[in-house]
């Protein structure tokens, strides 16, 4: 089985732009997360979906949205990106939004902010 | 707000020997953890979890600790090999929001 697929692997923007990644989880599963990751605050929550529908969302402003497809494919944006946006993006997928469900990981997006 | 935190950034061991990673973690109603690895270049990988009506757990030459007294958690991971150099993450399912994870260490392993 394929593991979570995250594209593109590596993305290199400057201060005001607009990001799109994407994410497509394990086939079968449903439950979609996002996560930052950087040197200095480490992995931090971004939001989660299932069924399309976004359950969870963590501390980050309104700049950061994200959305789900019917096939569970999900997208993460980013709008007037900062030089702190800088980071790797992670998605992790799991069978579905019960707690203890398993979430397996992707490879992440690296992105750069000039 | 409350946090999943360990102990040490960086943790250097002998290969063969035992390597012993701690956490400590605030939030009281914490009740489910998780020990990732990520790889240099990779995603988190999940390595094992406990809940908190657990004090032990043990996997494939990896054990990990619950002391919901003093709030700490620990991973353990026996005859450590050269494949086991990675950072290591602790995280905590607790609140609404997603996992929340320590810094983490890094396990260097020395020959």
């Amino acid at each position: 089985k394929a593991g979570v697929t995250q594209t593109p692997r590596y993305l290199i923007k400057t201060r005001g732009q607009q990001v799109t990644l994407s994410c497509s989880p394990i086939s079968g599963h449903r439950s979609v997360s996002w996560y930052q990751q950087t040197p200095g605050q480490g992995l931090q929550f971004l939001f989660e979906y299932f069924s399309e529908t976004q359950r969870n969302k963590g501390n980050f402003p309104g700049r950061f949205s994200g959305r789900q497809f019917s096939n569970s494919r999900s997208e993460m944006n980013v709008s007037t990106l900062e030089l702190g946006d800088s980071a790797l993006y992670l998605c992790a997928s799991s069978s579905g939004p019960h707690r203890y469900n398993e979430q397996f990981f992707g490879p992440g997006t690296r992105l750069t902010v000039l | 707000g409350e946090s999943v935190g360990l102990h040490l950034p960086t943790l250097s061991v002998q290969e063969g020997d035992n390597s012993i990673i701690n956490c400590a973690y605030s939030n009281s109603a914490s009740d489910y953890f998780i020990w990732y690895k990520q790889e240099s270049g990779k995603g988190p990988q999940f390595i094992i979890d406990i809940r908190s009506n657990m004090d032990k757990r043990q996997g494939q030459r990896v054990t990990v600790l619950l002391n919901k007294t003093v709030k700490h958690l620990s991973l353990q991971i026996a005859a450590t090999q050269p494949g086991d150099s990675a950072v290591y993450f602790c995280a905590d399912l607790s609140g609404a929001d997603g996992l929340t994870f320590g810094k983490g260490t890094h396990l260097i392993i020395q020959p």
